[in-house]
């Protein structure tokens, strides 16, 4: 069964600030990797859907990378605003249906 | 249009009412999705539609009874629950390319209190 970690649970970091987020799942056959935001008390924004033959995405001042053989993605988001201030779940896909999703990272960016 | 609308935004409701939530694509996609999502927890996938038949029932209890009445309607019929179903309930939608797994778009959800 496929398991995502999310690392770390919460982060906070001053405005314009450079950083990264982390996903790792145990199932290297997944058809894609995808992240999302979540708002507190609203539906999930996709922001960056990785297909498994690709390597990374990249929209704006974010940056979506996978590697599957380590079972890794990474979300890089560059100079941070506190507008970017949410909570973002990476999900496995598996499946043309199934997604896997980790528990999320918390991010505030203060200002 | 690249929305998925959803109704209510909040419901509240006794164990022995009958609702039902509403979501609504017209972004010509294929497959539509009900999840529940509890607080501070990921989204957990209850219900997937394929081309208006039921694909995926995540062994989900059947005082859910969910129903896609054409290609841009998906319904979720509520009776007789307990209070731990209360919970954010999202609907999706995705356009189901054939090869490879699409992007799911979300609706705002219904948050759903029961009494």
């Amino acid at each position: 069964k496929q398991e995502v970690t999310q690392i770390p649970a919460a982060l906070s970091v001053p405005e314009g600030e450079n950083l990264v987020l982390n996903c790792s799942f145990t199932d290297s056959a997944i058809y894609n990797l995808q992240w999302f935001r979540q708002d507190p008390g609203k539906g999930l924004t996709s922001l960056l859907l990785i297909q498994s033959s690709q390597r990374e995405q990249t929209s704006g001042r974010l940056n979506a990378s996978l590697d599957k053989s380590s079972g890794r993605s990474t979300l890089y988001i560059a100079a941070s605003q506190p507008g970017d201030s949410a909570t973002y779940l990476c999900s496995a896909g598996a499946g043309s249906y199934q997604l896997t999703f980790g528990k999320g990272t918390k991010l505030s960016v203060i200002p | 249009d690249t929305e998925v609308t959803q109704t209510p935004k909040h419901l509240v409701m006794g164990m022995t009412n009958k609702k039902s939530l509403k979501c609504e694509q017209h972004m010509g996609h294929r497959a539509m999705y009900w999840y529940k999502q509890k607080a501070k927890k990921p989204p957990e996938l209850m219900f997937v539609y394929s081309y208006e038949k039921l694909s995926i029932n995540e062994s989900v209890p059947s005082r859910f009874s969910p129903e896609c009445p054409n290609s841009s309607l998906l319904n979720l019929h509520l009776h007789a629950l307990q209070p731990e179903d209360s919970a954010l309930y999202l609907c999706a939608s995705s356009q189901l390319a054939t090869g490879s797994t699409d992007t799911q778009y979300f609706g705002p959800g219904t948050r759903l209190t029961v009494l």
